[in-house]
């Protein structure tokens, strides 16, 4: 089954305490993306990747970072996280940007930061 | 900059209605325009991809429409049912590889 997959679901954590969010596709895309969601704000863009080893910034990347060894993963890291980072995070994918392509998301990761 | 609006923030229809679900953008320079549901607690699931260069695109008892010069697009949903109930999102990519997204419309349909 065509998938994106974000582990884990749900995380408490503490602030200051690294954390990653770990994101996975099985369609081969080329493109992927980070987004956070919050009451109020929407989705808004953190990272995005293009293709292995291209990464760029979004609308609101400070306080994360991102990889992309593997075409098919995408990780999301925290160095330092900070209650402001509260929120619900969304991974996606598409075959390709370039021309519009339809756009999969993942379950998502609802994370707190106490 | 782009801004993408859907009103109104919530509604609620009794089953079997058709209703339509509007989203709007500020700037007609879009690739596409993509509409989502989401449920609560759960991800995006795409429900129709318009390309710039088409007017409408059917899914079921879906029909999404797009009126680039006017900035305007809107969802139909016919006889609608219960399982209806969520939140639709409606998004532009209008290139630099950013896909900017309207705030939702919450649907809810009583049985």
């Amino acid at each position: 089954e065509a998938q994106v997959t974000q582990n884990p679901r749900y995380l408490i954590t503490v602030t200051g305490k690294k954390l990653t969010v770990t994101c996975s596709q099985n369609m081969n895309h080329e493109y992927m993306s980070w987004y956070r969601q919050d009451p109020g704000l929407g989705l808004r863009q953190i990272y995005y990747s293009m293709n292995v080893e291209v990464t760029d910034k979004g609308d609101v990347p400070e306080g994360y970072k991102v990889s992309r060894k593997e075409k098919r993963n995408f990780p999301l890291i925290l160095e330092s996280p900070s209650p402001n980072q509260t929120s619900l995070y969304f991974c996606a994918s598409s075959l390709s940007r370039s021309g519009g392509r339809e756009l999969f998301f993942g379950e998502g990761s609802r994370l707190t930061v106490l | 900059k782009q801004e993408v609006t859907q009103i109104p923030a919530a509604l609620s229809v009794p089953e079997g209605e058709n209703l339509v679900l509007n989203c709007s953008f500020t700037d007609s320079a879009i690739y596409n325009l993509q509409w989502f549901r989401q449920d609560p607690g759960k991800g995006l699931t795409s429900l129709l991809l318009i390309q710039s260069s088409q007017r409408e695109q059917t899914s079921g008892r879906l029909n999404a429409s797009l009126d680039k010069s006017s900035g305007r697009s809107t969802l139909y949903i016919a006889a609608s049912q219960p399982g209806d109930s969520a939140t639709y999102l409606c998004a532009v990519y209008g290139g630099a590889q950013k896909l900017v997204f309207g705030q939702g419309t919450r649907l809810t349909i009583n049985p």
